[in-house]
């Protein structure tokens, strides 16, 4: 398995822009989590998704943001419209099973907004 | 919000010693979770402690955890320069399925 898929790598993008991250997770995973990571503000959860359902979304910052899971192998993270705070790097997940098992990392969107 | 917080922030010694890491979080949990991050690249875990385990060992890994007290350690004996990553705990925040992170421990090895 190739793991798990981000794309793109970096974006750079205008103020007010829309953005649209994507995550291929690994096959046969049925749990899926965004992250974002700043220095100020380490690693924060935004969401996570249990069998394609979001189950949890407290750690999305703005109505702004917004992700979907429309099947096991897909997942976007979408911002609307982009504001330089935004700028960060994304991280994608998948676990099988739940909580108390190893995560696998995508390698991340570096997401820069100017 | 943060579950877990590292102690320290930031590590440096020389190839060769050990190194611990300190990790301290705040509701009970069902595991505890090591993750390493090289430089601009995803986070790869390392190992997982369960709640009802005290000490866990792996290759140069040795991970501890103290529940009453909330707290985990991660030693890395003998380091080598390819140790030097960030180095993260991770928790199920409340014993749900959440994977909540602490802002890492940035470990640097001296040559």
């Amino acid at each position: 398995d190739a793991g798990v898929i981000q794309s793109p790598r970096h974006e750079v993008t205008e103020m007010g822009q829309e953005v649209t991250l994507r995550c291929k997770p690994i096959s046969g995973h049925n749990s899926l989590f965004w992250y974002r990571q700043t220095m100020m503000r380490g690693l924060e959860l935004l969401i996570y998704f249990n069998n394609n359902v979001p189950i949890d979304d407290s750690g999305m910052p703005e109505d702004r943001f917004s992700a979907k899971m429309p099947n096991a192998s897909f997942s976007t993270l979408k911002i609307q419209p982009s504001e330089p705070r935004d700028s960060a790097v994304y991280f994608c997940a998948s676990i099988v099973g739940f909580s108390n098992t190893e995560a696998f990392f995508g390698q991340g969107t570096r997401l820069t907004v100017v | 919000s943060q579950q877990g917080e590292e102690d320290p922030q930031a590590l440096s010694i020389q190839e060769g010693e050990n190194a611990t890491m300190n990790c301290s979080y705040k509701t009970s949990i069902n595991n505890l979770q090591w993750y390493r991050q090289n430089s601009g690249r995803g986070l790869v875990h390392l190992i997982l402690i369960r709640s009802n385990e005290r000490e866990k060992h792996s290759g140069r890994l040795r991970v501890t955890l103290d529940t009453s007290k909330k707290s985990s350690s991660l030693l890395i004996t003998a380091s080598r320069a390819a140790d030097t990553a960030s180095y993260f705990c991770a928790t199920d925040a409340n014993r749900d399925d959440k994977i909540i992170f602490g802002k890492g421990t940035r470990l640097h090895i001296l040559p």
